[in-house]
């Protein structure tokens, strides 16, 4: 059974910094994803990891992924407050299979 | 990406009565439909996987009576919470997708409070 895990759990960060939210999991994922979630939202898809060495960028956020550290990252470049919100990575065992969720990383970037 | 579509966005019922919560895929055929919790500060918690003209398949823990889900159709799912108490009160969230690889996608989630 997969097993997703995130850290830092809650993250309070500056303006203007960087830092990177990890997410380990525990067998093989074929897809691992990231998703924003802001309170009393729904979640917001970031980014669709598939292979491994896959890096994806979207403005000040970065997401890659490591399949044999079975490691993702999200790095966040220069912060700023619009970021503030929750955020989740997500894996599947197999292509077709569910999705299981990481704890979520709750950021705040303090001005 | 494509649309899925929730409603109601939040939903205040009486102990003991019953709620319908829908979910449509407005520009997809969806063959694969995910019913999630989410408890305030916690992560999403699957309740159960719909596939369209089947049973639906449960999490372990999650009553089946109790959380009564219909695919009838590509398009749409419908979660019942049936007897619904105070602690159902949660934020339920579902998500869509076409075919086995295709990536899922959201609806906006419904509130429910229970009184």
């Amino acid at each position: 059974e997969l097993k997703v895990e995130q850290n830092p759990l809650f993250l309070s960060m500056q303006e203007e910094k960087n830092y990177t939210i990890y997410c380990n999991y525990s067998t093989t994922s074929d897809r691992l994803y990231w998703y924003r979630q802001d309170p009393g939202k729904s979640l917001e898809s970031l980014f669709v990891l598939l292979s491994n060495g896959a890096v994806k960028q979207e403005g000040r956020l970065m997401a890659s992924l490591d399949t044999k550290a079975r490691l993702s990252t999200l790095h966040i470049t220069a912060a700023v407050h619009d970021l503030s919100a929750t955020y989740f990575c997500a894996g599947g065992e197999t292509s077709g299979s569910r999705l299981t969720f990481g704890e979520g990383t709750q950021l705040t970037v303090n001005p | 990406g494509a649309v899925v579509s929730q409603h109601p966005s939040w939903v205040i019922c009486k102990s003991g009565t019953s709620v319908k919560i829908e979910c449509r895929s407005l520009d997809f055929q969806a063959t694969t439909m995910f019913w999630y919790r989410q408890f305030p500060k916690q992560s999403l918690m699957l309740m159960a996987t719909s596939n369209e003209g089947s049973k639906a398949t449960y999490e372990q823990g999650v009553e089946k009576d109790k959380f009564l889900i219909n695919h009838a159709s590509l398009t749409l799912s419908t979660l019942t919470v049936t007897s619904a108490h105070p602690e159902d009160s949660s934020f339920y969230i579902c998500s869509a997708r076409q075919g086995a690889v295709a990536e899922a996608f959201f609806g906006q989630g419904t509130r429910l409070t229970v009184v």
